[in-house]
């Protein structure tokens, strides 16, 4: 099974509804973050969070919400799609910081989101 | 402000040939670290290597090693003897000091690379 999973793996759904992409991981992991990648632009950070009452802003958050409802789960929400969210949707974890602070994050399989 | 960047869209390689695919950041922080993860066709991210800003000596994994010159900002991937399972896009990352504490990472556009049999 995967350490970092992700639901579902594609989805193409119509403008103006709601969206959820789910993340869930059994690496004990406290940090989990999402990320969006575009052709040409490479990942870029939506939300992070260190912990469960912990929840943070990357640089496009804008349109998009998140829960952490456990240690483990980590899920972003789409309220209203529109068609440049169109993207794939990546979950990663990492440790915490420490030491020499090589934690790499690791990545979940991805999410292909296709807003029509 | 901090930056990564990867001048390199697109390379060839010939099967069992080394190739270096090029980073260079941009960083006020004095302690950072860079990554490279490599995104195969079936667009999972792959960890590859990690070095750190103090680290004295150049990281190597395997068939992996990272050409790191600080002075030059430059931490370039070496991949060698590529095999075609190498085929890919390649993403140079940086944490800087700033965002050493959530582990946050700054990610380059990308190298696309093919192994020619």
């Amino acid at each position: 099974d995967a350490d970092v999973t992700q639901t579902p793996r594609n989805r193409i759904t119509k403008t103006g509804k709601r969206i959820m992409l789910e993340c869930s991981q059994t690496k004990g992991h406290d940090r989990m973050y999402w990320y969006r990648q575009d052709p040409g632009l490479g990942l870029r950070l939506i939300y992070y969070s260190f912990d469960v009452k912990d929840i943070n802003k990357g640089e496009i958050s804008d349109g998009y919400s998140v829960s952490r409802q456990a240690q483990a789960k980590f899920s972003l929400s789409l309220e209203s799609a529109i068609p440049n969210q169109t993207a794939l949707y990546f979950c990663a974890t990492s440790d915490s910081p420490q030491g020499t602070g090589n934690q790499p994050q690791h990545f979940g399989d991805g999410t292909r989101l296709s807003i029509l | 402000a901090q930056k990564i960047t990867q001048t390199q869209p697109g390379m060839f390689v010939q099967e069992k040939e080394a190739v270096t695919l090029d980073c260079t950041y941009d960083t006020s922080d004095p302690s950072y670290g860079l990554f490279w993860y490599k995104q195969p066709s079936s667009g999972e991210m792959i960890f590859l290597i990690y070095q750190g800003s103090y680290d004295q000596q150049n990281a190597t994994e395997g068939r992996y090693s990272l050409n790191f010159q600080k002075a030059r900002k430059s931490a370039n991937l070496v991949i060698s003897a590529s095999q075609l399972g190498d085929s890919a896009m390649y993403f140079c990352a940086m944490r800087s000091g700033r965002s050493g504490a959530t582990n946050k990472l700054i990610f380059g556009t990308g190298t696309l690379l093919a192994v020619q049999p």
